[in-house]
C-alpha cells in the first residue's frame, strides 16, 4: 500500500528565501507525482506534475524534481513571497490512484 | 481551472439521516472523484468514477454510495449519516488516468 509522508509538517521561513519542500513515497510504481496548493478554507490548486518518466517540471519560481529509485519528491520555491504561503501537498498516483501526504503549512513571513 | 462545483458548500444534519452531495462539472473530464478531508489524516478517496454509470470503491468507502447518470454530474450518498463522517468534502475531475486532478471548492459537513 503507498504511503506519502512530508516533512517537515509546518515551516516559517523570511521573505526572499530559496526553500525545498519533501515528499517522500512507498511505492516506486507511480505514474506521476503531483504537487498541489491549499489555501485556509479552499481546495486544492494543481501546481506541478511530473510523470513517471520525467526527473523535473518547473513553473515560473516552482521547481518539483522526482527520484522514484529513491522514493523522493522535492518542491524548490525560489525568492519566497508572503503569498506562498498555504499548505503544499503531494501526492503519487498509482493503481490506488491519488495518495496523498499530509502536507507542509508554510508560512513566509514579511 | 475547470470548472467544477459543488452542492451544498455547507451542511449541517442530524444522525441518521440521508444527505446527498452532488459535483458537476463542464470540461467533459472522464475521471471524477470524492476525498474526504481530515485534520491528522489528509485527504483520502472514497469513490471514484471512470464513465458514466462506471465507479468503484477508493480507500475509505464504507458508509458511502455513489451514482454517475452523466459525464457532468457525480453524486456522493451518506445512507445513513454519522458523527464520524464530519468531514470537508472535496470533488476532483481529470481527463485521462494519469492527468492533471482539478478540485472543487469542497463541501463542509457536520452530523450532529
Amino acid at each position: 500500500k503507498q504511503e506519502v509522508t512530508q516533512i517537515p509538517a509546518a515551516l516559517s521561513v523570511p521573505e526572499g528565501e530559496n526553500l525545498v519542500l519533501n515528499c517522500s513515497f512507498t511505492d516506486s510504481a507511480i505514474y506521476n507525482l503531483q504537487w498541489f496548493r491549499q489555501d485556509p478554507g479552499k481546495g486544492l490548486t494543481s501546481l506541478l506534475l511530473i510523470q513517471s518518466s520525467q526527473r523535473e517540471q518547473t513553473s515560473g519560481r516552482l521547481n518539483a524534481s522526482l527520484d522514484k529509485s529513491s522514493g523522493r519528491s522535492t518542491l524548490y520555491i525560489a525568492a519566497s513571497q508572503p503569498g506562498d504561503s498555504a499548505t503544499y501537498l503531494c501526492a503519487g498516483q498509482g493503481a490506488q490512484k491519488l495518495v496523498f501526504g499530509q502536507g507542509t503549512r508554510l508560512t513566509i513571513n514579511p | 481551472d475547470a470548472g467544477i462545483t459543488q452542492s451544498p458548500r455547507h451542511k449541517v444534519t442530524e444522525t441518521g439521516t440521508p444527505v446527498t452531495l452532488r459535483c458537476h462539472q463542464t470540461e467533459n473530464h472522464r475521471y471524477m472523484y470524492w476525498y474526504r478531508q481530515d485534520p491528522g489524516h489528509g485527504l483520502r478517496l472514497i469513490h471514484y468514477s471512470y464513465g458514466v454509470k462506471d465507479t468503484d470503491k477508493g480507500e475509505v468507502s464504507d458508509g458511502y454510495s455513489v451514482s454517475r447518470s452523466k459525464t457532468e454530474d457525480f453524486l456522493l450518498t451518506l445512507e445513513s449519516a454519522t458523527s464520524s463522517q464530519t468531514s470537508v468534502y472535496f470533488c476532483a475531475t481529470e481527463y485521462g488516468g494519469s492527468d492533471t486532478q482539478y478540485f472543487g471548492p469542497g463541501t463542509r459537513l457536520t452530523v450532529l
